[in-house]
């Protein structure tokens, strides 16, 4: 079956700093990939849809300038968390859909920001 | 009315038992419907998809109910192993092409005991 990879799935860092995570879509193409946020507790929320080759859609409430996202392939998107504060860990997933129906997600990336 | 409106839990059930899951969702112009499972600190993945004529995987069986706007999912002799957070998912407003917006309720924890 499909197979999105998404690296690294654990990373500390300190406050101020920024994060890149990556998703890859690794056996089809994804013109079209979703990056989600998931608090302790709490259901998947949807932050942004990442389209290949064009800006990404944010959700309301999301920072654009703060989650950057960047889909220069049909096969890797990334997430930037700039300037992380420490309400921003959570465990972030992307997700991509094959052929619009069934959504393969990565592993997800476990962000602590102390 | 909160787009996809799960049982809020938490289901504590004993092996053997059957247990089921109720959600409803707001956009009638919704496409498609599944119960994802989620594991702790996991990824959800795909349990199964929910069709108007009602559709069984093994012990698992979920329904839809379109005028309702109503799905459930029923676990027959629940085993250990099914313990885990279960995902009602809405596949909601198009993108574009083939793609479509996921829409997630809060989940339900279901923990099989002993």
């Amino acid at each position: 079956g499909a197979v999105v990879s998404q690296h690294p799935s654990r990373v500390i860092c300190k406050s101020g700093t920024s994060v890149k995570i990556e998703c890859r879509s690794l056996d089809f193409q994804a013109t079209t990939m979703f990056w989600y946020r998931q608090f302790p507790k709490q259901s998947l929320m949807l932050m942004a849809t990442s389209n290949e080759g064009s800006k990404a859609t944010y959700e309301q409430g999301v920072e654009k300038d703060k989650f950057l996202i960047n889909h220069a392939s049909l096969t890797l998107s990334t997430l930037t968390v700039t300037s992380a504060h420490p309400e921003d860990s959570s465990f972030y997933i992307c997700s991509a859909q094959d052929r619009g129906t069934e959504a393969f997600f990565g592993q997800g990336t476990r962000l602590t920001v102390v | 009315r909160k787009e996809v409106e799960q049982d809020p839990g938490p289901f504590n059930v004993p092996e053997g038992a059957t247990v089921a899951f109720n959600c409803t969702y707001s956009n009638s112009a919704s496409q498609s419907f599944f119960w994802y499972r989620q594991d702790c600190r996991k990824e959800p993945k795909l349990l199964m998809s929910v069709y108007s004529s009602g559709n069984e995987d093994g012990r698992f069986t979920a329904q839809l109910n379109r005028a309702s706007q109503y799905i459930s999912l029923l676990i027959r002799d629940s085993k250990l192993s099914d313990s885990a957070t279960y995902l009602c998912v809405v596949n909601g407003n198009q993108l574009g092409g083939s793609n479509y917006k996921l829409t997630f309720g809060k989940g339900t924890l279901l923990t099989v005991n002993p």
